[in-house]
C-alpha cells in the first residue's frame, strides 16, 4: 500500500491570509499529483494537477512539487471563507495500467472572517 | 448535463439486503472507478474498469460486484449488506490511467 501523508489539521487561518497545505508520498517514482477540495457532504472536486517539479499557479492556488523530497504542497493566497473545506492530496499509481489514485486523509481548512 | 452521475444519492437499508448503485458518465472517458469514503473521510479505491474491463479489484469482500455494461456505465451491486458497509460510495471517471479523476455526487449508504 503506497502512502500519502498530509499535515494533520485542522488548519485555521484568517481571511486574506495564505493557507499552506502539505503532502508527502512514499513512491519515489510517482509522476502525477492532484489536489482535490471537498466541501462537507459533497464530492471531491479537482482544483490542481501537477506533473513537473516546481510551481504551478492557477488564480489564488499554487501547487508546488519536489520529487526529490517526495513532497507536494498547495498554497492558497488571499484565503476566503468559501475556501473552508477538506483538501485531499492524491498521487496516481505510476507506470502501470492500474490507474488508481492514492489519497491522503485530508486536511480540514477553516478560513474565518 | 451532469458529467458523472450516480443514483441513488441516499440509500438506507437493513442488514442482509442486496442493493445496487448505478453510475453513468457522459465525458467520453475510458476509465471508471468505485471509491469508498469511510466515516473518517478516507477515500480508498475499490474497483477500476478500463473500456469495460476490470483492471483493479482491491481487497474488498466478494459481496461487492461491479458491472460495466458499456464504457459509460459502471454499477455496483452489494449482497448481504453489513453494518460495516455504511459509507459514502463515489463513482469516478478519468480520461486516462494516470490522470485526474472526476467524481460523482456520491451515494451515502446506511445499513441498519
Amino acid at each position: 500500500q503506497k502512502e500519502v501523508e498530509q499535515n494533520s489539521g485542522p488548519l485555521s487561518v484568517p481571511e486574506g491570509a495564505i493557507a499552506s497545505l502539505n503532502c508527502t508520498y512514499s513512491d519515489r517514482g510517482s509522476q502525477s499529483f492532484f489536489w482535490y477540495r471537498q466541501y462537507s457532504g459533497k464530492s471531491p472536486e479537482l482544483i490542481m494537477s501537477i506533473y513537473s517539479n516546481g510551481d504551478k499557479e492557477d488564480g489564488r492556488f499554487t501547487a508546488q512539487l519536489n520529487k526529490a523530497s517526495q513532497y507536494v504542497s498547495l498554497l492558497i493566497r488571499d484565503s476566503q471563507p468559501s475556501d473552508s473545506a477538506t483538501y485531499l492530496c492524491a498521487v496516481a499509481d505510476r507506470g502501470s495500467t492500474l490507474g488508481r489514485l492514492y489519497f491522503g486523509r485530508g486536511t480540514q481548512l477553516t478560513v474565518w472572517p | 448535463d451532469t458529467a458523472v452521475s450516480q443514483t441513488p444519492k441516499y440509500l438506507v437499508t437493513q442488514m442482509g439486503n442486496d442493493k445496487s448503485i448505478k453510475c453513468e458518465q457522459n465525458l467520453g472517458h475510458d476509465t471508471m472507478y468505485w471509491y469508498k469514503q469511510d466515516s473518517k473521510k478516507f477515500l480508498k479505491i475499490m474497483f477500476s474498469y478500463n473500456n469495460k474491463e476490470l483492471i483493479i479489484n482491491e481487497t474488498v469482500p466478494n459481496r461487492f460486484s461491479p458491472k460495466s455494461p458499456d464504457k459509460a456505465h459502471l454499477n455496483l451491486h452489494i449482497n448481504s449488506l453489513e453494518l460495516g458497509d455504511s459509507a459514502v460510495y463515489f463513482c469516478a471517471s478519468s480520461p486516462g490511467l494516470e490522470t485526474e479523476a472526476f467524481f460523482g455526487q456520491g451515494t451515502r449508504l446506511t445499513v441498519v
